[in-house]
């Protein structure tokens, strides 16, 4: 049984390109969770979403970036014109359900040059 | 106050040591609780999640005090394997907070 799948492991962008993160979830699991961590802080929630639902964005930046899951497929984290302060490891969990332990992926470590 | 609190440490402790770790939350209308550990430059682990009741795990202890909004973990007769950063996690609503973590750094 395969865990949370994440690609890239490693990104690398200049400054106002956009960067693309995939996660697929654990099987069977139908809620995927997004966070930041920046160098030396811990993790911050940014975007929680079931398939083809967002439910709780409340952690997502209001500009620049988008999430989704859709029906087939990974979930998507998509950032447009990445600035500096982007560089950081993002990691996506998934659950069974809402409220359960969450499995994380290994990260993308993006580095926005 | 933050949602979630723990003391950043970092804990130095001897192999075979017993160390505790507390974490307080706001919220009380949360209702799960989790510690993970996060070694290094990897992606969070789930160690345990902690119940009303307590619960144990080998070595490991997990203590929840809704009266005084707080969980414990406890780490009995400590490895150096266990070196890591220790993460409370507390439900909010929809989502997961993470605190910002306890390190512990376990010497031979």
């Amino acid at each position: 049984n395969a865990g949370v799948m994440q690609n890239p492991r490693h990104l690398v962008r200049r400054r106002g390109q956009e960067a693309r993160l995939r996660c697929s979830p654990m099987k069977g699991h139908s809620h995927v969770y997004w966070y930041r961590q920046l160098p030396e802080e811990g993790l911050k929630f940014m975007v929680y979403l079931q398939k083809e639902n967002i439910i709780d964005e409340s952690g997502m930046p209001k500009e620049r970036f988008s999430a989704e899951f859709p029906k087939e497929g990974p979930s998507i984290l998509r950032i447009q014109q990445v600035v500096r302060g982007d560089s950081a490891a993002y990691f996506c969990a998934s659950s069974p359900q809402g409220y359960n332990e969450q499995f994380f992926g290994p990260g993308t470590r993006l580095t926005v040059l | 106050r933050k949602e979630v609190e723990q003391d950043p440490g970092p804990f130095n402790v001897p192999e075979g040591a017993t160390v505790a770790f507390n974490c307080t939350y706001s919220n009380s209308a949360s209702q799960s609780f989790f510690w993970y550990r996060q070694d290094c430059r990897k992606e969070p682990k789930l160690l345990m999640s902690v119940y009303s009741s307590g619960n144990e795990d080998g070595r490991f202890t997990a203590q929840l005090n809704r009266a005084s909004q707080y969980i414990s973990l406890l780490i009995r007769d400590s490895k150096l394997s266990d070196s890591a950063t220790y993460l409370c996690v507390v439900d909010h609503g929809q989502n997961f907070v993470f605190g910002p973590g306890t390190r512990l750094s376990v010497l031979p």
